[in-house]
């Protein structure tokens, strides 16, 4: 039971570059989340979905585009990456709003020159 | 807009104290609370989930609590090991909102 993969796991981009960064679940989680975790500012949220074909800003959306074509991937955007982007992301799934945990993946560290 | 807050920060104990960790939250509209360990360079992993109808909840040497209409959770951990240096996380999953919000975390150090 792989739970919340995150790849790419470290990724160095130049200023101004694109990626994606991809989240699956094999879990059949209904929601899914998008956090960034900076030191001293703890996790904050930047985009969430609640289903297949649906997305939600969070806290800090500015940037970041996501997509949810498929129920078990939650894709996460850079379209020019910058400096303050330097972080690292997290992804989380949940099984819907029932009293159930929050599961998280391993990180992806991204460094923007 | 929810708050966190976890206090103490930072934490240094010799091992087989017994130890309390604080969160307070400024909206009591949650559904649960979740309290998470994060290694350092690692992910999240969930110790305890404490729904909004219980008081609290047990897992081995850890025990969770919930007041809501105080707005405070704290973590009890019983006879701290070095293994347990880590940082604590708590996060309220807010009512109707999907969300859960995070607190900065209490960085704890066992010393051995």
């Amino acid at each position: 039971n792989a739970g919340v993969t995150q790849t790419p796991k470290f990724r160095v981009l130049k200023t101004g570059q694109s990626m994606t960064l991809l989240c699956a679940q094999d879990m059949n989680h209904e929601y899914m989340y998008w956090y960034r975790q900076d030191p001293g500012m703890g996790l904050r949220l930047i985009h969430y979905s609640v289903g297949e074909g649906t997305t939600a800003k969070g806290e800090v959306p500015d940037g970041y585009n996501v997509s949810r074509l498929k129920k078990q991937n939650f894709l996460l955007g850079l379209e020019s990456a910058a400096p303050s982007q330097t972080s690292v992301y997290f992804c989380a799934s949940k099984p819907d709003s029932s009293n159930t945990e929050a599961f998280f993946g391993q990180g992806t560290r991204l460094t923007v020159v | 807009k929810q708050e966190v807050t976890q206090i103490p920060a930072a934490l240094s104990v010799p091992e087989g104290e017994n130890l309390v960790l604080n969160c307070s939250f400024t909206d009591s509209a949650i559904y649960n609370l979740q309290w998470f360990r994060q290694d350092p360079g690692k992910g999240l992993t969930s110790l305890l989930l404490i729904q909004s109808s219980q008081r609290e909840q047990t897992s081995g040497r850890l025990n969770a609590s919930l007041d809501k209409s105080s707005g405070r959770s704290t973590l009890y951990i019983a006879a701290s090991q070095p293994g347990d240096s880590a940082t604590y996380l708590c996060a309220p999953w807010m009512d109707s909102s999907y969300k859960l919000i995070f607190g900065s975390g209490t960085r704890l150090l066992v010393r051995p």
